[in-house]
């Protein structure tokens, strides 16, 4: 059974503050990193799928970094806005275990 | 249809009531997962089907649960002989092979 942790739990942050928060995982037979935004009523959309050692994403004001060796990811908010309150949850698959596996996520909360 | 397509939206059932949901992948997508969000929880992961493979099932939390896919097509998840801890929301999601995962709306289900 993969371990996907993720930290903190919850987050409150004031309007135009960044953010950053952190997905943790076993780094052996490493395939896939995933982050997702799940707001509330919705369903979970995609952010990032990074592979490779070093990677960095940016979508608009987020992005994200990816450590395989050390299995950690980063995933930063600059500016947030309300409209980012949601939760963020990473996902792992490996060889072997091809499944992605989830974190418990990190609820934001922005403060207007 | 463009997106996964889950059915119904909404169950209400009685407690000891056999359910059948049903989630329909985008078209050519090998992977397809079930996962539930009960209150105030994180998703959690019920079972896998990756194309021909044995599906993945064990996340089944108990053997009231079960869940089947024709070929790369409709799934259907069973919930047989229903109880109030069943109550969550049922996400299903589809993806290409080792590839971000799309999810569905959701299926909400409340047993009575």
């Amino acid at each position: 059974i993969l371990n996907v942790e993720q930290s903190p739990q919850s987050l409150h942050v004031q309007e135009g503050d960044s953010t950053n928060f952190t997905c943790s995982f076993p780094s052996s037979n490493f395939y896939a990193l995933h982050w997702y935004r799940w707001e509330t009523a919705k369903s979970p959309e995609a952010l990032f799928v990074m592979t490779l050692n070093g990677d960095e994403k940016k979508k608009g004001r987020i992005s994200a970094t990816l450590n395989t060796k050390e299995g950690y990811s980063y995933l930063y908010i600059k500016g947030s806005q309300p409209e980012d309150s949601a939760t963020y949850l990473c996902a792992i698959s490996n060889f072997g275990n091809e499944k992605l596996t989830f974190g418990t996520g990190t609820r934001l909360t922005i403060i207007p | 249809g463009a997106g996964v397509s889950q059915s119904p939206s909404n169950k209400v059932t009685e407690k000891g009531k056999d359910v059948e949901l049903r989630c329909d992948p985008i078209s050519g997508h090998t992977a397809l997962y079930w996962y539930r969000q009960r209150l105030g929880q994180g998703l959690e992961f019920l079972i896998y089907f990756q194309g021909n493979s044995a599906p993945d099932k064990s996340g089944l939390p108990s053997d009231r649960f079960s869940a089947e896919r024709t070929g790369e097509s409709v799934s259907t998840l069973t919930i047989q002989r229903t109880q109030q801890e069943d109550s969550a929301v049922y996400l299903c999601a589809s993806s290409l092979r080792l590839t971000e995962a799309f999810f569905g709306q959701g299926t909400r289900l409340t047993v009575v």
